[in-house]
């Protein structure tokens, strides 16, 4: 089973470019969350996904984020228009049905907006 | 509102002695707690989990913590520390009342363990 996919691992824009970021959660999880971390900070909760749903997006910018997990493929974390402050690592994250059940992350992408 | 906090940026010990992470938290209703460790450039590595019963939960690489439902605590332990244990720790929570499935992370301790 393999764990969760992150691409791609790198990834450098511009200003004023579009980020998106990639992540296929372990087969049969259900839930996909996404984080942001900066250099030596902690993990900031963007957005948690369910297939097609999003159901907590208290974390993420009210601009130029969007996030989307369809019904086939990879959930996406979209960065329109992306600035200097968005460079970081963002980690996604998936778990199965049930609240005592744990996440496991992916490998992260770090973007650095040039 | 969940929140965790992680009150040392940074633990030191020397290799063979016990160590102690510490963790505090706040959620609504009972607390579903999770330690993590990231290693440099890496994701984070599911340790061990409290979801309920024994208030001593084992987890990976010898490592344990104590869920302490009167002080709101969760710390990881471990009785001989190894200078490859050295990395940063995460201590997260979900709160059973919560209808989101987000987990809340803390700030992060990193542990040093010097030879």
């Amino acid at each position: 089973n393999a764990g969760v996919m992150q691409n791609p691992r790198h990834l450098v824009r511009r200003r004023g470019q579009e980020a998106r970021l990639r992540c296929s959660p372990m087969k049969g999880h259900s839930h996909v969350y996404w984080y942001r971390q900066l250099p030596e900070e902690g993990l900031k909760f963007m957005v948690y996904l369910q297939k097609e749903n999003i159901i907590d997006e208290s974390g993420m910018p009210k601009e130029r984020f969007s996030a989307e997990f369809p019904k086939e493929g990879p959930s996406i974390l979209r960065i329109q228009q992306v600035v200097r402050g968005d460079s970081a690592a963002y980690f996604c994250a998936s778990s199965p049905q049930g609240q005592g059940s744990e996440a496991f992350f992916g490998q992260g992408t770090r973007l650095t907006v040039v | 509102a969940q929140s965790v906090a992680q009150p040392e940026d940074q633990v030191n010990v020397a290799e063979g002695n016990p160590l102690t992470v510490k963790c505090t938290y706040s959620v609504s209703g009972n607390p579903y707690l999770f330690w993590y460790v990231q290693y440099p450039n890496r994701g984070l590595q599911f340790l061990l989990k409290y979801i309920t019963g024994d208030n001593l939960v084992k987890g990976s690489y010898g490592f344990e913590a104590e869920f302490n439902k009167s002080q709101t605590s969760f710390h990881l332990k471990k009785p001989s520390a190894l200078v490859s244990d050295s990395a940063l720790y995460f201590c997260a929570v979900r709160g059973s009342m919560d209808s989101s499935y987000k987990l809340i992370f803390g700030s992060g301790t990193r542990l040093l363990v010097r030879p």
